[in-house]
């Protein structure tokens, strides 16, 4: 099996900052990387897929990258809503998530 | 609307068996594959398993957590997927997802609201 493991596993943070969370592949996975973000008491909701593409209707200041075995989740600007736990999670075997990290008010 | 809505949860004792299903809405169910994520209480996520689209052989893979335990089947009739659980452990309590898996790039991009599973005596 693939092993996704993400840093830091909790950030914190305040609103308007710059914040970025890694995320590595045991293995390499090509592009096939998808990021989630997870409010408490909800289902995750997908933000990014094939490490780079922007799901429709989430917002542009968030953005993905990375290929092979290294992939970072940007948020260039926090918004009150972004405070939430976030998941890595590879597509290119069968299904595997990162531990997440839980993003933080400062 | 897309749409996914999980049901069945519920308390059952250790050893038992417990059905999900999995009702969809919005789109056309047969051309998607299907999964199960759970989520223990205070944890992470956990793909529990997935079946494929008849147009791919409707076949199904499952973590190693659960293979022989768990059975997904669906039935595009009706646009439900299910998720049979048997032998449940305590291990098993946690809130059961429902996903679609996209086209293409295998991403879970639409989730239901989830159903809570606990496994206790």
């Amino acid at each position: 099996d693939i092993q996704m493991t993400q840093s830091p596993s909790s950030l914190s943070a305040s609103v308007g900052d710059r914040v970025t969370i890694t995320c590595r592949a045991s293995q390499s996975i090509s592009s096939y990387l998808n990021w989630y973000q997870q409010k408490p008491g909800k289902a995750p909701k997908l933000l990014i897929y094939a490490a780079s593409s922007l799901q429709s209707g989430v917002p542009s200041r968030f953005s993905g990258s990375g290929s092979g075995t290294d992939f970072t989740l940007t948020i260039s600007s926090l918004q009150p809503e972004d405070f939430a736990t976030y998941y890595c999670q590879q597509s290119y075997s069968t299904p595997g998530f990162g531990q997440g990290t839980r993003l933080e008010i400062k | 609307e897309v749409q996914l809505v999980e049901s069945g949860g519920g308390l059952v004792q250790p050893g038992r068996s417990l059905r999900l299903s999995c009702t969809a809405s919005g789109f056309t169910f047969g051309d998607y594959a299907m999964s199960w994520v759970r989520q223990a209480p205070g944890k992470g996520l956990e793909w529990v398993g997935f079946i494929r689209s008849k147009a791919y052989g409707g076949t199904t893979e499952y973590a190693a957590s659960v293979k022989g335990r768990f059975t997904i089947s669906r039935d595009d009739s009706k646009s439900i997927a299910y998720l049979q659980m048997n032998s449940l452990k305590t291990e098993d309590t946690a809130v059961y997802y429902c996903t679609r898996l996209s086209r293409g790039h295998d991403a879970f991009d639409i989730w239901g609201q989830g159903t809570m599973v606990t496994v206790s005596s």
